[in-house]
């Protein structure tokens, strides 16, 4: 079954510092995967996904990532993090390998921008 | 822009009772799905479905049952609501094939039963 690992749950980052949210994916096969981000009180937003091609992947909000298959990678990152960037952030898997098409998330890591 | 729309935002009720959690999509998507997310266990999927009257378990169906009579909504049913089912649900859809589609989510539906 697929599943993913976010290790770091809190992250407090300087608003205008870079950030980078580790993503590390199990799946069988070429995995499709997400990143998500809710807002405090917010249903979940897609910031990008990975299918196939370019394995950087540019997003909404300034994010972008890169798959790295060789460490079974999807880290998040953004060069410039400004305040609005607080939020929880989510890696997804996709299970696409049946009919299911069911989307396995990680725990989530919790940004906090400083001033 | 799709819209999930989950009417309830906060509820509180008491244990044993019935609980339905509405949740409508105006985009004709095909799939619908239900979660639920407690702090460091994100996001565990209860229900899915991909047509109307057509239902499957996830990967956390014990204590829910769901209903999509029409394919805009899809409803999920607590018979008898427990303490352990206090957390925020969330209801999601997206066309059929979802791998080549997003999967959009509605703002959540906070449940405290007491």
């Amino acid at each position: 079954a697929q599943s993913v690992t976010q290790p770091d749950i809190h992250i407090t980052v300087s608003e205008g510092a870079s950030l980078e949210l580790r993503c590390n994916y199990s799946y069988g096969a070429t995995p499709y995967l997400f990143w998500y981000v809710q807002s405090p009180g917010q249903g979940l937003q897609l910031l990008l996904k990975y299918f196939s091609g370019d394995t950087l992947v540019q997003g909404i909000k300034g994010f972008e990532a890169e798959f790295k298959r060789s460490q079974s990678s999807f880290n998040l990152r953004k060069p410039s993090v400004h305040w609005s960037d607080a939020a929880e952030y989510f890696c997804a898997v996709l299970n696409h390998s049946s009919n299911d098409y069911k989307l396995s998330f990680g725990a989530g890591t919790t940004v906090t921008v400083r001033a | 822009d799709v819209k999930v729309t989950q009417s309830s935002r906060y509820l509180v009720k008491r244990t044993g009772e019935k609980v339905f959690l509405e949740c409508v999509q105006d985009m004709d998507h095909e799939n619908m799905f239900w979660y639920r997310q407690d702090p460091g266990l994100g996001l565990r999927l209860i229900y899915f479905s991909y047509d109307v009257k057509m239902k499957e378990k996830g990967d956390i169906p014990e204590g829910y049952s769901v209903s999509r009579e029409k394919k805009e909504r899809f409803s999920l049913i607590l018979e008898s609501a427990s303490t352990n089912q206090t957390s925020m649900y969330l209801c999601a859809s997206s066309l059929a094939r979802a791998y080549g589609n997003t999967i959009y989510f509605g703002e959540g539906s906070w449940l405290t039963v007491v």
